[in-house]
């Protein structure tokens, strides 16, 4: 058990819809991470925040969108839904500046029907 | 645009014997990751690397970083069934227009 807690565990919706992911750090860490893994697209990054501010950007598309709140947990809001967006979605959290290891929660498992 | 390389992408190989995964990157970086899946599971951080020259080890996997070439390598030593998974190499890069980014991934499977 990382400590990094992440719900719903699944996730079933259909096109066009709107969902929201959650995920809680560990106790501690300042930085969360989200992470999408497709058959298609493997693992890509998403997007960071660190103490509530987004750090860095990845291949996140415009149609979702994340914050992190003051008690440092964070949601992924994914909104017009495709069937392309079926994939796991993963957040990490770490305390940057020392180790920098990332610990990632069990997962969300998005299927769009 | 940074671009990592891992290989082999499979590997199939006997218990006891000694391999190595390898990650390259075309860009500097500010850190290199070395994650394990087990199928239908989350990832587990294994090695951060954070600067050249840098080794670690955990058991039979020893990771080691080279920045000036831009590579990084997993051994694994005397390899044991429990070892099958996929690994994966992450590479975050010096350059903030950049991002972080994976490799495709080694499945290793260790026959007994």
């Amino acid at each position: 058990d990382s400590g990094v807690t992440q719900t719903p565990k699944h996730l079933i919706t259909a096109t066009g819809q709107r969902v929201t992911l959650r995920c809680s750090p560990r106790s501690g860490d300042l930085s969360v991470y989200w992470y999408q893994q497709s058959l298609d697209q493997g693992l890509q990054f998403l997007i960071q925040y660190y103490n509530g501010e987004e750090r860095a950007k990845g291949n996140i598309l415009e149609r979702f969108s994340a914050q992190q709140f003051p008690d440092l947990h964070s949601e992924l809001n994914l909104s017009s839904l495709e069937l392309g967006d079926s994939a796991l979605y993963f957040c990490a959290s770490a305390y940057d500046g020392i180790t920098y290891e990332q610990y990632f929660g069990p997962g969300t498992r998005l299927t769009v029907t | 645009e940074l671009k990592v390389e891992q290989n082999p992408l499979f590997l199939s190989m006997q218990e006891g014997k000694n391999y190595t995964i390898y990650c390259n990157y075309s860009t500097t970086s500010d850190r290199l990751y070395w994650y394990r899946q087990d199928p239908g599971k989350s990832l587990e951080s294994l090695f951060v690397l954070l600067s050249n020259g840098a080794v670690k080890q955990e058991g039979r996997l020893m990771a080691s970083l080279d920045t000036k070439a831009r590579l990084s390598t997993l051994h694994i030593t005397a390899a044991v069934h429990d070892l099958s998974a996929t690994y994966f190499c992450a590479v975050d890069p010096s350059n903030r227009d950049d991002k972080i980014i994976f490799g495709k991934g080694t499945r290793l499977h260790i026959l007994p």
